[in-house]
């Protein structure tokens, strides 16, 4: 099983700073990760995909980087609606497993 | 638009089983495949399952293979979550949740159901 590491475990930033949220894979997993982002009472959200490919209607604030065993997820001036968690997923082999999540707040 | 609406959740006793249905609508759901992803209280999210598009091959996660069996009906546009022997640790919320163009990435998902597995 390949077991995703965010950091940090929470970051507190105010609003229309630049956020950086670190997801490590134990192993490679090419470019086949995902980021989600999840809001109170909410069902998670599909962000970025294949790394770096931003899902349709998310702001181009969002944005992702990485292969391999390393990704960042990025957003470039932080809105008061991105206070929220976000995990990275991975898709290269079964079973598919998710971070344990970065809490973003403010 | 894109609409999944899970239901059947509740509460159940260690070893009872239940049946979670996710009902889609606003894209052909014959042609995606679907998967089931679970987070327990104040916790991460788990992915549970997935089945292909006409139920011929599935998958599980290790801590429900035996015992959850996850199928779908096309023509009803339903999904769902069999749960059988179910344990105090299954206890969670339930999102169904399409998938992204045959990629095992998830969008868009349901509300979630929740499972309550106490005596």
């Amino acid at each position: 099983e390949i077991v995703l590491t965010q950091s940090p475990a929470t970051l507190s930033l105010s609003p229309g700073e630049r956020a950086t949220l670190s997801c490590r894979a134990s192993q490679s997993v090419s470019w086949y990760l995902a980021w989600y982002q999840q809001k109170p009472a909410q069902a998670p959200r599909l962000l970025i995909y294949d790394a770096s490919n931003r899902a349709a209607g998310i702001p181009a604030r969002f944005s992702g980087s990485g292969s391999g065993t390393d990704f960042t997820l990025t957003i470039s001036s932080l809105e008061p609606e991105d206070f929220a968690v976000y995990y990275c997923q991975q898709r290269r082999s079964w079973p598919l497993t998710f971070g344990q999540g970065t809490r973003l707040e403010i | 638009e894109v609409h999944l609406v899970e239901s059947g959740g509740g509460l159940v006793q260690p070893g009872g089983s239940l049946r979670l249905s996710c009902a889609a609508s606003g894209f052909t759901f014959s042609s995606h495949w679907m998967h089931w992803v679970r987070q327990a209280p104040g916790k991460g999210l788990v992915w549970v399952s997935h089945i292909n598009t006409d139920g011929s091959s599935t998958n599980y996660a290790d801590s429900v293979k035996g015992r959850f069996t996850i199928s779908r009906d096309n023509a009803k546009n339903t999904l769902y979550l069999q749960m059988n022997s179910l344990r105090a640790e299954d206890t969670a919320v339930y999102y169904c949740a399409r998938d992204l163009k045959v990629t095992n990435w998830f969008d868009p998902w349901g509300q979630g159901t929740l499972v309550t597995v106490s005596s």
